[in-house]
This record gives structure tokens, C-alpha cells and sequence, in this order.
């Protein structure tokens, strides 16, 4: 199956610090989202992004499919953005397949 | 409703007991899928239905686990004799369509913990 990587697996942040996440994933896909999943498990669909670049806020995530890998930008990072952030690709069944995920701790 | 609805929240059962958990999707959404995610890690498909019926159920990981969705709706996910080993956060998730431009929504999962 598709192997999803994501680096770094953790991150120690002093709010309002900038950061970057990476995924980098082995085939193509169809599909790639990014989720954060908060410390009460809550697991919140950030962006849907195949390819290009989306912004939302003070989050914004890039996907270069023809080089196998998504970025994820938090600008201004405050304590709230706090958790795991997965990235999770699809490629041509239903299956999502996650990455272990990036643990984010934004001190205040 | 709103959004995924997940019940219940946490279980708590004893090693053989039988469990039922329960999703109830986004209004309209045909596409409806279980991952179950341990500690540490990232969610892992379980099964997936389009409609009614199951399309893929070989994330399950043996036949002590069924899930069902009769009315293409409401879904319910069957643990029986269940094991130590057992104990993680079902998650539920829902999309418009079964297509690759679908994005998942997840519930916020049941917790299970076999003692």
C-alpha cells in the first residue's frame, strides 16, 4: 500500500511562531487531506487539497502531486493550534491512509 | 445533523462482552466508512459502505467484527467477545459521494476500553 510520511513528528512552538509540517507520500493520489485532531480527540478535516494551494485563515497548505508531497503552514501559531495533525491520501480505492502524524505543542 | 454523530462517546466493557457502537452520518451523505485509531497512531480503515451495502470491509480484523447499515443511514459497528487488544477510538466518517473528490468528515469517535 501507499506509505504517508510526515515530518516532524513533533513540534515545540512559542505562540506566535510560524511553522511548517510536511507530508511526502509514496505513489500518486486522488485525494489528500489534513486533519487536526485536538487534545480531546476531535478530529477536524482542515484541508481538502490534491494539488495547489489553499489558504483558510492563518492556515494554509500546499500539495505538489508530481513531486509527492504536501506542506502545511501555521502563521502566528497560538495555543489553541495545539495537537496531532495527520495528512491522509487516497489513491485509487476508498481507503484513507494516514500518516503517525505531527504532535504540535504551542506554548503560551 | 450538523455533523458526524458518534454514540457512545466512551464504552467501558469487560474481556468477552459484546458491544454495539453507533454512527449517524451528515444528512445526505452515501458514502459512510469506520477507522479505528490506538493510541500514538494514525486512524486505520476498518470498513466502508456505499448505500446499504458494505464495499470494502477488508480493514476488519477478523470476524469477531461486523458492521451494518440497513437503511443506508444510521451505522452500527458489532464487536463480539471482545479482547484487550480491542481497546482503541472507533471513528466514524461520512462524504458526500463515494468519489475521489469527496472529502471525509469524521465524528468524534467512541472510546473503548476492555478490561
Amino acid at each position: 500500500g501507499i506509505q504517508v510520511e510526515q515530518s516532524p513528528p513533533d513540534l515545540i512552538l512559542q505562540e506566535g511562531a510560524n511553522s511548517t509540517l510536511r507530508c511526502n507520500f509514496s505513489d500518486s493520489v486522488n485525494n489528500l487531506q489534513w486533519f487536526h485532531q485536538n487534545p480531546w480527540g476531535q478530529l477536524i478535516n482542515l484541508f481538502y487539497i490534491p494539488s495547489g494551494t489553499k489558504q483558510n485563515g492563518r492556515l494554509s497548505a500546499t500539495t505538489v502531486a508530481t513531486e509527492r508531497y504536501s506542506l502545511l503552514y501555521i502563521s502566528s501559531s497560538q495555543t489553541t493550534d495545539s495537537g496531532v495533525y495527520f495528512c491522509a491520501v487516497l489513491r485509487n480505492d476508498y481507503k484513507l491512509s494516514f500518516g503517525a502524524g505531527t504532535t504540535v505543542t504551542v506554548r503560551a | 445533523g450538523a455533523g458526524v454523530s458518534q454514540t457512545p462517546s466512551n464504552k467501558v466493557t469487560e474481556k468477552g462482552k459484546y458491544v454495539e457502537l453507533r454512527c449517524d452520518p451528515i444528512s445526505g451523505h452515501t458514502a459512510l466508512y469506520w477507522y479505528r485509531q490506538s493510541l500514538g497512531q494514525g486512524p486505520e480503515f476498518l470498513i466502508y459502505f456505499q448505500g446499504t451495502g458494505a464495499a470494502d470491509d477488508s480493514g476488519l480484523p477478523n470476524d469477531r467484527f461486523f458492521a451494518v447499515r440497513p437503511e443506508g443511514s444510521v451505522s452500527t459497528l458489532k464487536i463480539q467477545r471482545t479482547e484487550r487488544g480491542d481497546s482503541a477510538v472507533y471513528l466514524c466518517a461520512s462524504s458526500l459521494n463515494s468519489g475521489h473528490n469527496s472529502p471525509l468528515h469524521f465524528g468524534n469517535g467512541t472510546r473503548l476500553t476492555v478490561t
